[in-house]
Protein backbone atom coordinates (compact mmCIF):
# COMPACT_ATOMS: atom_id res chain seq x y z
CA UNK A 1 0.00 0.00 0.00
CA UNK A 2 0.88 3.40 -0.26
CA UNK A 3 2.46 4.86 2.73
CA UNK A 4 5.01 8.44 3.32
CA UNK A 5 8.18 8.67 5.26
CA UNK A 6 9.71 11.86 6.91
CA UNK A 7 12.51 12.82 8.21
CA UNK A 8 12.70 12.32 12.41
CA UNK A 9 12.12 15.61 14.45
CA UNK A 10 12.27 18.27 16.02
CA UNK A 11 14.05 20.47 13.92
CA UNK A 12 15.51 23.72 15.82
CA UNK A 13 17.25 26.14 13.35
CA UNK A 14 18.11 29.86 13.67
CA UNK A 15 16.49 32.98 11.92
CA UNK A 16 17.78 32.94 8.14
CA UNK A 17 19.17 29.05 8.48
CA UNK A 18 18.48 26.43 5.33
CA UNK A 19 15.87 24.33 6.21
CA UNK A 20 15.48 20.96 4.75
CA UNK A 21 12.75 18.05 5.55
CA UNK A 22 13.02 15.15 3.82
CA UNK A 23 10.06 12.97 2.88
CA UNK A 24 10.22 9.87 0.57
CA UNK A 25 7.22 7.83 -0.69
CA UNK A 26 5.96 4.51 -1.28
CA UNK A 27 2.98 4.32 -3.90
CA UNK A 28 1.22 2.45 -6.61
CA UNK A 29 0.81 3.90 -10.10
CA UNK A 30 1.72 8.03 -9.89
CA UNK A 31 0.41 10.04 -7.19
CA UNK A 32 0.27 13.58 -6.35
CA UNK A 33 1.95 15.13 -3.67
CA UNK A 34 1.94 17.79 -1.20
CA UNK A 35 3.08 19.14 1.85
CA UNK A 36 0.80 20.48 4.20
CA UNK A 37 1.72 23.02 7.72
CA UNK A 38 -0.15 23.24 10.92
CA UNK A 39 0.70 26.17 13.18
CA UNK A 40 0.29 26.44 16.71
CA UNK A 41 -3.66 25.57 17.90
CA UNK A 42 -4.89 25.54 14.37
CA UNK A 43 -6.06 22.88 11.36
CA UNK A 44 -3.95 21.75 8.64
CA UNK A 45 -3.92 23.66 5.68
CA UNK A 46 -2.06 23.59 2.17
CA UNK A 47 1.32 24.67 2.04
CA UNK A 48 2.09 23.26 -2.13
CA UNK A 49 1.58 20.43 -4.09
CA UNK A 50 2.90 18.39 -7.33
CA UNK A 51 0.65 16.27 -9.67
CA UNK A 52 3.29 14.66 -11.65
CA UNK A 53 7.33 14.01 -12.08
CA UNK A 54 9.56 16.86 -12.03
CA UNK A 55 6.93 19.40 -10.96
CA UNK A 56 8.25 21.86 -8.68
CA UNK A 57 5.44 23.46 -6.00
CA UNK A 58 6.53 26.70 -4.21
CA UNK A 59 4.60 28.90 -1.99
CA UNK A 60 6.09 31.59 0.81
CA UNK A 61 9.71 30.92 -0.44
CA UNK A 62 9.47 26.91 0.33
CA UNK A 63 9.81 24.49 -2.59
CA UNK A 64 9.56 20.83 -3.26
CA UNK A 65 10.50 18.92 -6.10
CA UNK A 66 8.42 15.97 -7.59
CA UNK A 67 11.55 13.09 -7.98
CA UNK A 68 9.75 10.05 -9.53
CA UNK A 69 13.26 7.95 -9.78
CA UNK A 70 14.42 8.67 -6.39
CA UNK A 71 10.74 8.95 -4.59
CA UNK A 72 10.79 11.92 -2.42
CA UNK A 73 9.52 15.21 -2.03
CA UNK A 74 11.47 16.87 -0.20
CA UNK A 75 10.83 20.15 1.33
CA UNK A 76 13.34 23.30 0.93
CA UNK A 77 13.62 27.06 2.23
CA UNK A 78 16.69 29.43 1.47
CA UNK A 79 15.74 31.31 4.94
CA UNK A 80 13.40 30.53 7.17
CA UNK A 81 11.71 33.29 9.68
CA UNK A 82 10.49 32.48 12.98
CA UNK A 83 6.85 32.57 11.98
CA UNK A 84 7.46 29.47 9.98
CA UNK A 85 7.73 27.54 13.16
CA UNK A 86 5.17 24.81 12.69
CA UNK A 87 4.62 21.05 12.39
CA UNK A 88 5.02 20.22 8.76
CA UNK A 89 3.24 17.31 7.08
CA UNK A 90 4.17 15.46 4.05
CA UNK A 91 0.97 13.56 2.07
CA UNK A 92 0.01 11.88 -1.21
CA UNK A 93 -3.01 11.20 -3.18
CA UNK A 94 -2.84 7.82 -5.28
CA UNK A 95 -4.97 5.92 -7.28
CA UNK A 96 -7.18 4.63 -4.17
CA UNK A 97 -8.30 8.00 -3.78
CA UNK A 98 -7.29 8.86 -0.51
CA UNK A 99 -4.72 11.13 1.14
CA UNK A 100 -1.83 9.24 3.08
CA UNK A 101 0.38 11.81 5.29
CA UNK A 102 3.37 11.27 6.88
CA UNK A 103 4.19 11.43 10.47
CA UNK A 104 4.75 15.01 10.95
CA UNK A 105 7.56 16.95 11.69
CA UNK A 106 8.10 19.91 14.41
CA UNK A 107 10.01 23.14 13.21
CA UNK A 108 10.97 25.54 15.71
CA UNK A 109 12.83 28.73 14.15
CA UNK A 110 14.42 30.69 17.26
CA UNK A 111 15.08 34.22 16.79
CA UNK B 1 -16.94 32.74 4.17
CA UNK B 2 -16.26 30.62 7.02
CA UNK B 3 -14.53 27.93 5.72
CA UNK B 4 -14.66 24.53 7.53
CA UNK B 5 -15.93 24.45 11.66
CA UNK B 6 -15.76 22.04 13.79
CA UNK B 7 -18.06 21.55 17.18
CA UNK B 8 -17.28 21.53 19.76
CA UNK B 9 -13.36 22.77 20.32
CA UNK B 10 -12.74 20.77 23.59
CA UNK B 11 -14.41 17.51 25.03
CA UNK B 12 -14.03 15.58 27.86
CA UNK B 13 -15.70 12.35 28.14
CA UNK B 14 -15.98 9.04 30.48
CA UNK B 15 -15.24 5.71 29.73
CA UNK B 16 -18.59 4.43 28.01
CA UNK B 17 -20.71 7.59 27.39
CA UNK B 18 -21.41 8.59 23.87
CA UNK B 19 -21.15 12.02 22.23
CA UNK B 20 -21.09 13.66 18.42
CA UNK B 21 -18.22 15.67 16.79
CA UNK B 22 -20.13 18.04 14.19
CA UNK B 23 -18.33 19.21 11.17
CA UNK B 24 -19.70 22.01 8.71
CA UNK B 25 -18.81 23.30 5.42
CA UNK B 26 -19.85 26.46 3.53
CA UNK B 27 -17.71 25.80 0.23
CA UNK B 28 -20.09 23.45 -1.68
CA UNK B 29 -17.73 19.97 -1.55
CA UNK B 30 -18.80 17.25 -1.92
CA UNK B 31 -16.20 15.30 -0.33
CA UNK B 32 -15.57 15.07 3.78
CA UNK B 33 -13.31 13.42 5.91
CA UNK B 34 -12.34 12.76 9.84
CA UNK B 35 -9.00 12.04 10.69
CA UNK B 36 -7.52 11.24 14.29
CA UNK B 37 -4.30 12.85 14.76
CA UNK B 38 -1.67 11.51 17.11
CA UNK B 39 1.57 12.19 18.48
CA UNK B 40 4.15 10.52 16.20
CA UNK B 41 1.49 9.13 14.19
CA UNK B 42 0.61 11.69 11.84
CA UNK B 43 -2.93 12.15 10.47
CA UNK B 44 -5.06 8.52 10.20
CA UNK B 45 -8.74 8.63 8.10
CA UNK B 46 -11.32 7.69 10.51
CA UNK B 47 -14.01 7.61 7.35
CA UNK B 48 -15.16 9.67 4.65
CA UNK B 49 -18.01 10.65 2.71
CA UNK B 50 -18.01 11.41 -1.30
CA UNK B 51 -21.25 12.65 -1.13
CA UNK B 52 -24.58 13.60 0.94
CA UNK B 53 -26.36 9.98 2.24
CA UNK B 54 -22.92 8.21 1.21
CA UNK B 55 -20.08 6.57 4.10
CA UNK B 56 -17.17 5.06 3.65
CA UNK B 57 -14.53 3.29 6.14
CA UNK B 58 -11.17 4.56 6.58
CA UNK B 59 -8.31 3.34 8.08
CA UNK B 60 -9.58 3.25 11.69
CA UNK B 61 -12.86 3.33 11.76
CA UNK B 62 -13.34 0.73 14.57
CA UNK B 63 -15.48 2.67 17.51
CA UNK B 64 -16.58 5.02 15.03
CA UNK B 65 -19.64 5.97 13.11
CA UNK B 66 -20.38 8.84 10.76
CA UNK B 67 -23.54 10.49 9.02
CA UNK B 68 -23.63 12.47 6.04
CA UNK B 69 -27.62 13.70 5.63
CA UNK B 70 -26.85 16.69 4.19
CA UNK B 71 -24.25 17.71 1.74
CA UNK B 72 -22.71 20.54 3.94
CA UNK B 73 -22.86 18.63 7.74
CA UNK B 74 -20.92 15.53 8.64
CA UNK B 75 -21.26 14.22 11.83
CA UNK B 76 -18.68 11.70 13.78
CA UNK B 77 -20.30 9.41 16.61
CA UNK B 78 -18.39 7.86 19.16
CA UNK B 79 -21.19 4.97 20.65
CA UNK B 80 -18.97 4.23 23.90
CA UNK B 81 -15.89 6.22 24.58
CA UNK B 82 -12.75 4.68 25.50
CA UNK B 83 -9.45 6.29 26.70
CA UNK B 84 -7.83 5.12 23.36
CA UNK B 85 -9.92 7.37 21.35
CA UNK B 86 -8.46 10.17 22.89
CA UNK B 87 -6.93 12.34 20.52
CA UNK B 88 -7.50 15.96 18.22
CA UNK B 89 -10.35 14.94 15.76
CA UNK B 90 -9.95 17.17 12.58
CA UNK B 91 -12.61 17.07 9.62
CA UNK B 92 -11.68 18.13 6.15
CA UNK B 93 -13.36 18.73 3.04
CA UNK B 94 -12.65 18.90 -0.71
CA UNK B 95 -13.90 19.64 -4.22
CA UNK B 96 -13.44 16.31 -5.50
CA UNK B 97 -12.50 12.84 -4.50
CA UNK B 98 -8.40 12.83 -3.10
CA UNK B 99 -6.25 11.22 -5.77
CA UNK B 100 -7.61 13.48 -9.15
CA UNK B 101 -4.90 15.01 -9.68
CA UNK B 102 -4.34 17.93 -7.43
CA UNK B 103 -7.33 17.80 -5.22
CA UNK B 104 -6.83 19.70 -2.44
CA UNK B 105 -8.28 18.67 1.26
CA UNK B 106 -9.53 21.86 3.58
CA UNK B 107 -8.92 21.19 7.43
CA UNK B 108 -10.98 22.56 10.53
CA UNK B 109 -9.67 24.02 13.52
CA UNK B 110 -10.28 20.66 15.41
CA UNK B 111 -11.83 18.76 18.47
CA UNK B 112 -9.74 17.64 21.48
CA UNK B 113 -11.16 15.03 22.92
CA UNK B 114 -9.98 13.39 26.35
CA UNK B 115 -11.66 10.34 27.50
CA UNK B 116 -11.14 9.41 31.27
Amino acid sequence: GNSVTQMEGPVTLSEEAFLTINCTYTATGYPSLFWYVQYPGEGLQLLLKATKADDKGSNKGFEATYRKETTSFHLEKGSVQVSDSAVYFCALSGANSKLTFGKGITLSVRP
Amino acid sequence: NAGVTQTPKFRVLKTGQSMTLLCAQDMNHEYMYWYRQDPGMGLRLIHYSVGEGTTAKGEVPDGYNVSRLKKQNFLLGLESAAPSQTSVYFCASSPGLAGGPGETQYFGPGTRLLVL
